[in-house]
């Protein structure tokens, strides 16, 4: 099993609608999670971060965290075309600091 | 927020040859780590920078091939040896902490030809 895994495939929203993007992850001593964006050619930029069971708000993202389930979530609430992007869920694993990164999710909002 | 400046930003380099690539921080940062994006592929570990120390290398990376260099909290390099086209990849440079957590430089694409 791997560490970090985002199993679905590339996501088409149309604008102004929700992308909902999943991700589980083994360890279960993690204790922190993270949701980058990346941009084509671009390095990863953090966008949410989540280290508690539930939900998590900032502007149009909420980060979910379900611990004894072992799943992290990503809502995007209307969707932008700037929104489109690959999308990569983050596991700290163990308490060594170390990220493991899930493949990604390409998400494309379409105008 | 920690601000990283990566250089080379790209480069194309003869197979057989090795390129260091460095990692400059802003401010002093406990942990710095190495990472690599094959073409279209997520981030992968490759090892951990200590200062101080020999660095800590994720399974399937050894000193040999990627040695790693962190003389103080603000510096590190990483050196892709012995190349060959398998090793052109993105190569990034992560600090902790950084902003919220964890920041990563802007990467060098790497192409060996």
């Amino acid at each position: 099993q791997k560490e970090v895994e985002q199993n679905s495939g590339p996501l088409s929203v149309p604008e102004g609608a929700i992308a909902s993007l999943n991700c589980t992850y083994s360890d279960r001593g993690s204790q922190s999670f993270f949701w980058y964006r990346q941009y084509s050619g671009k390095s990863p930029e953090l966008i949410m971060f989540i280290y508690s069971n539930g939900d998590k708000e900032d502007g149009r993202f909420t980060a979910q965290l379900n611990k004894a389930s072992q799943y992290v979530s990503l809502l995007i609430r209307d969707s932008q075309p700037s929104d489109s992007a690959t999308y990569l869920c983050a596991v700290n694993l163990g308490g060594n600091n170390r990220l493991a990164f899930g493949k990604g999710n390409q998400v494309v909002v379409i105008p | 927020s920690a601000v990283i400046s990566q250089k080379p930003s790209r480069d194309i380099c003869q197979r057989g040859t090795s390129l260091t690539i460095q990692c400059q921080v802003d401010s002093q940062v406990t942990m710095m780590f190495w990472y690599r994006q094959q073409p279209g592929q997520s981030l992968t570990l490759i090892a951990t920078a200590n200062q101080g120390s020999e660095a800590t290398y994720e399974s399937g990376f050894v000193i040999d091939k990627f040695p790693i260099s962190r003389p103080n909290l603000t510096f590190s390099t990483l050196t892709v040896s012995n190349m060959s086209p398998e090793d052109s990849s993105i190569y990034l440079c992560s600090v902790f902490p950084g902003t919220y957590g964890y920041t990563f430089g802007s990467g060098t694409r790497l192409t060996v030809v």
